[in-house]
């Protein structure tokens, strides 16, 4: 069976200061990798999304970037945070080839930036 | 206008009530759709999925789909407050990036 991790499970950071969040899938080849973020109140933001190593897709234009070092590894970075970066991160796959295929959630990141 | 609209609640029944959670689509290319519970602080967990019209049942939870008016629903039944969350629809819309409404919040209160 897949399994998807993430860490850190929650995050304080002063406003300035990098980001690292890291998310690793198991049990599969190849997955769809993606990241949300999700604001207190608010639906699923779609940030970056992977269809194989080396391939990133941004979708808001922002301070973040995501990358893909390895097949199942996913991670998302910042080199200064902004307040408004706070919110809870979500790391999902999917399996590969798009289409009707349903995305699987991490636990997720809760980030406070101050 | 969103793809997939959800009224985001709250919506607060009694323990054993049926619930009815739904959703609007507007892109007629939705041909499959998701259901995901999320509870507070966790991440979204995929509770069903339907490819066609008409009705999948799981145990207390039933999914209904009509393409015709494009609505999505799924109902509870017993609800239990066990099933506080939020309750989110989705579409793939056939591509790599599923739609998300913005959830409904549940609150099922002994």
């Amino acid at each position: 069976s897949q399994t998807i991790h993430q860490w850190p499970a929650t995050l304080v950071q002063p406003v300035g200061s990098p980001l690292s969040l890291e998310c690793t899938v198991e049990g599969t080849s190849n997955p769809n990798l993606y990241w949300y973020r999700q604001a207190a109140g608010r639906g699923l933001q779609l940030l970056f999304y992977s269809v194989g190593i080396g391939q990133i897709s941004s979708e808001v234009p922002q301070n973040l970037s995501a990358s893909r070092p390895q097949d199942r590894q996913f991670i998302l970075s910042s080199k200064k945070l902004l307040l408004s970066d706070s919110g809870f991160y979500l790391c999902a796959w999917s399996f590969s080839g798009g289409g009707y295929n349903e995305q699987f959630f991490g636990p997720g990141t809760r980030l406070t930036v101050l | 206008q969103k793809e997939v609209e959800q009224d985001p609640g709250p919506l607060s029944v009694p323990e054993g009530a049926i619930v009815s959670l739904n959703c609007t689509y507007s892109n007629s290319a939705f041909q499959y759709f998701m259901w995901y519970r999320q509870y507070s602080r966790k991440g979204p967990e995929l509770l069903m999925y339907t490819y066609s019209s008409g009705n999948k049942e799981d145990g207390r939870f039933t999914a209904q789909v009509d393409k015709s008016s494009k609505y999505i629903s799924l109902f509870i039944r017993d609800s239990q407050p066990s099933d506080s969350a939020t309750y989110l629809c989705a579409s793939p819309g056939g591509s790599y990036i599923p739609t998300f409404g913005r959830g409904t919040s549940l609150i099922v209160h002994p």
